[in-house]
């Protein structure tokens, strides 16, 4: 079974600011897949930002990038130039490679204009 | 290219009743998974769906719970005998099988329902 957990109900960061959400996960699967998902108040889910954890080079997209340390089983999210824009729940998910997510139960985000 | 289509967007229904929530993928893609949410909570797995196969039914309660994807139309999730409980936003997502290449997910906007 796979678990993934975040620890952070919420969290808060003034505009332009840096901010950083922790997940932590479980899986037997050797070859495995992270990801980032957004959900803003209109409910979609949005894809942030993928890790392949065969890979040691941290994914980047733009303003958001990834710490993966694959031997704590550790994979959190660090927005830079934290924007309005950005305020969401922020789910982490793992699949070990057939699209079947399993996802945490969420950060839900504030920007501190 | 549209994306990932979900319909009806809100459906309230009685106790008792049955709710019909469709799903169409976004174009090219055969592989569609139902997820739900509840409350405050992240999305829980399903079930996962080729044309005409169910592949992993493993998240779907046993009774009242159904999900097809035929070869023409949408995928529907059908609901037989709503409780409350069941009041929940379901997601659908598609993606496009690309052996050796996987993970990523289109979701829909999710379809709200609401028993009362």
């Amino acid at each position: 079974a796979q678990t993934v957990t975040q620890s952070q109900p919420e969290m808060s960061v003034q505009e332009a600011e840096t901010v950083t959400l922790s997940c932590t996960y479980d899986t037997s699967e050797s070859d495995y897949y992270l990801f980032w998902y957004k959900q803003p108040p209109s409910r979609q889910m949005i894809l942030v930002i993928r890790q392949e954890a065969y890979k040691q080079q941290n994914a980047t997209e733009n303003r958001f990038s990834v710490n993966f340390q694959k031997a704590a089983k550790s994979f959190s999210l660090k927005i830079s130039d934290s924007q309005l824009g950005d305020a969401a729940m922020y789910f982490c998910a793992l699949t070990g490679g057939n699209e079947k997510l399993t996802f945490g139960t969420g950060t839900r985000l504030t920007i501190i204009p | 290219n549209a994306g990932v289509m979900q319909n009806p967007r809100h459906l309230v229904r009685r106790r008792g009743q049955e709710a019909r929530l469709r799903c169409s993928p976004m174009k090219g893609h055969s592989h569609v998974y139902w997820y739900r949410q509840l409350p405050e909570e992240g999305l829980k797995f399903m079930v996962y769906l080729q044309k005409e196969n169910i592949i992993d039914e493993s998240g779907m309660p046993k009774e009242r719970f159904s999900a097809e994807f035929p070869k023409e139309g949408p995928s529907i999730l059908r609901i037989q005998q709503v409780v409350r409980g069941d009041s929940a936003a379901y997601f659908c997502a598609s993606s496009r099988w690309t052996s050796g290449n996987t993970g990523e997910l289109f979701f829909g906007e999710g379809s709200r329902l609401t028993v009362l």
